[in-house]
Formats: structure tokens, sequence, C-alpha cells
């Protein structure tokens, strides 16, 4: 059965500083990937999606993520984050064969003003 | 484009009675997905919706649960006989049909459940 994980449970991290949540996923065919968020009180809302090509996805708000397929990997990365990042981050994915999203159980992001 | 709303935002129930949640989803999506999310993890998959055709529905959702979308419009997810492990937010999701698989799902706030 496909799968999703998400390494991180919760990650703390100060104003300005990097980010990267990882995110891989098991299913040997084609898939779509998703990054979604869910700030306090917000529901779920896309951050950037990946259906083919350019395996660099920009997204909103700075964020962008790389598709490495020999990794089957998805990471989540900005350069520089800011406290309204603070968010719970869900990675997705969503087999050609399938209509369901399977998705991550999800990495709380903190950050310290 | 109002986006997908849901109702009740939130309910408490006691054991053994039954619930019921109502999906809107955006104008014209005719799929419509629900899902299932407790603390500490991602949604999961329920079941899906396209138009009135229910077609695939998760080994999560019980003889309990049913769900329907009548005139492929909005869709109604029914609990009977509650028990305490259904405290989730369930979610409903909608996407128009595209072809080649490349949907996305835009998701709604998510009606809260509490079964005491």
């Amino acid at each position: 059965a496909q799968s999703v994980s998400q390494h991180n449970h919760h990650v703390i991290l100060s104003e300005a500083a990097s980010l990267e949540l990882g995110c891989n996923y098991s299913y040997g065919g084609t898939v779509n990937l998703f990054w979604y968020v869910q700030y306090p009180g917000q529901h779920l809302q896309l951050l950037l999606k990946y259906f083919s090509g350019d395996p660099l996805v920009k997204g909103i708000k700075g964020f962008e993520a790389e598709f490495i397929k020999s990794k089957f990997s998805f990471n989540l990365r900005k350069p520089s984050v800011q406290w309204s990042d603070t968010a719970e981050y869900f990675c997705a994915v969503k087999t050609s064969s399938a209509s369901k999203i399977i998705f991550g159980s999800g990495t709380r992001l903190s950050i310290r003003p | 484009d109002t986006g997908v709303s849901q109702d009740p935002r939130h309910k408490i129930t006691k054991r053994g009675q039954n619930v019921t949640f109502r999906c809107d989803p955006i104008s014209e999506h005719n799929r419509l997905y629900w899902y299932r999310q407790t603390l500490g993890q991602g949604p999961e998959f329920l079941t899906y919706f396209q138009n009135e055709a229910q077609l695939e529905k998760s080994r999560l959702l019980s003889d309990r649960f049913s769900a329907e979308r009548p005139k492929g419009s909005f869709s109604t997810l029914e609990i009977q006989r509650t028990e305490q492990g259904d405290s989730a937010m369930y979610l409903c999701a909608s996407t128009p049909s595209v072809t080649g698989a490349r949907e996305t799902q835009y998701f709604g706030p998510g009606t809260r459940l509490l079964v005491l």
C-alpha cells in the first residue's frame, strides 16, 4: 500500500532561519505530489503541487519543493522563515491510478519571533 | 468561488446517537471527497463521489457510516450509533474532474466531532 512519511513531527526555528521539511513516499509508479498547510484555526490550504516537468516547484509565500524521483522524496524548503509560517505542514501523494490523496502525518512548525 | 463549506463546524454528541454532516463543494466541482483526521495525524480517505455516484469507499468506512450525494451537488455523511473512537475532524474536499488525473483537491474547514 502507498504511504507517506514525514520525518519530523515538530520543528522549532527562529525567524530568518532556513527550513527544510522531509517527505518520502512509497509508490513505484507515476505520482502527483502536494504540500498542504494548515494555519492555526484555518483549514487545509494548498501550498504547492507537482504533476510533471521541472522537479523544482515553487509555491505560495516563498515556499518551494524538489521532487527527487530516485529518492522518492519531495522535501519542502524556504530560505528564510517568518513568524507567520507557524502552522502544520502535510505532504501528500496521489497516484495516477487512484483518486484519493494519501497524507503524511504532518510536521508542526513553530517559529520563535 | 466561495470555497468548500461544511456544516456544522462543531458537533458534540453522546455515544450511541446518530449524527449527520453536510458538505457543499465548490460550484461545478463534480468530484467530492470525505476524509477523517484524528489528532496528530494527517487526513485519511473515507470515500468519494463523481457527481452522484459513490465510486470508492475506504475500509475505514464501517457499516455505521453512510455518505450520499443525491443530486451531485452537496453531500451528507451520517454516522449511526456513534462511538468514542469516531471523535475526529471530518473533512470534505472537492475538485473538478480533470483528464490525466491532474486534479487538485480543495478542502473545507471541517466538522469537528466529539463523542462523549
